[in-house]
């Protein structure tokens, strides 16, 4: 089973300033991952796939990059709706189809 | 509009089983490569994926709780229902269903409001 690393578990940055998050798959996923955003009280909401397309909706200021078992989230300038958990997934090989354990992005 | 919406018991006794139904609407579950997770969510915790139901009504789940899930769907009732057997405390959590649109190789891209179930005598 292919397992999803994420770090760091807690990320603490200051609005406006640059966010990088960080996800490991145990053996290759090509680039068949996705990032997910979820705030308090609600759902996760898919941000990105293909380890860098953004989905319908997302600002730009949200990229994705990475192939193989190296990824990686980046937030340009944070926003104040920006901070929430993060999860990444892998869609490669499955099932199962894990989640990685997420980052909470706070408020520096 | 595409809409995925979770209903069952918000509270369910240890060793009981649990039944959950995911009703979606502006998607047809009969579509070609469309198909239905399950994802669960205890407090404060992550995500856990926990089954999967595609159109053409093949099934996968998870290692751990195989045993004691089943999917299946009613494409006429455009519902996707979850069946979890000897329930425990520890499988209290939010309970999400989401959609794959595009076969095999494709994210969640959109998902239910979630419901809370919570497993105590």
């Amino acid at each position: 089973e292919i397992v999803m690393t994420q770090s760091p578990a807690t990320l603490s940055v200051s609005p406006g300033e640059r966010a990088t998050l960080s996800c490991r798959a145990s053996q290759s996923v090509s680039s068949n991952l996705a990032w997910y955003q979820q705030k308090p009280g609600q759902a996760p909401r898919l941000l990105i796939y293909g380890a860098s397309t953004r989905a319908t909706g997302i600002p730009a200021r949200f990229s994705g990059s990475g192939s193989g078992t190296e990824f990686t989230l980046t937030i340009s300038s944070l926003q104040s709706e920006d901070f929430a958990v993060y999860y990444c997934q892998q869609y490669n090989n499955w099932p199962p189809r894990p989640f990685g354990q997420g980052t909470k992005l706070e408020i520096k | 509009q595409v809409t995925l919406k979770e209903s069952g018991p918000v509270l369910v006794k240890p060793t009981e089983t649990l039944t959950l139904t995911c009703t979606v609407s502006g998607f047809s579950l009969s579509n070609a490569r469309m198909g239905v997770s399950w994802i669960r969510q205890p407090p404060g915790k992550a995500l856990e994926w926990l089954a999967h139901i595609f159109s053409n009504d093949e099934k996968s789940y998870s290692t751990s709780l195989k045993s004691r899930l089943t999917i299946s769907k009613d494409t006429s009732k455009s519902q996707v229902v979850l069946t979890m057997t000897n329930m425990d405390p520890v499988d209290t959590a939010t309970y999400y269903c989401a959609r794959i649109s595009w076969g095999q190789l494709a994210p969640f891209d959109y998902w239910g409001q979630g419901t809370l179930v919570t497993v105590s005598s």
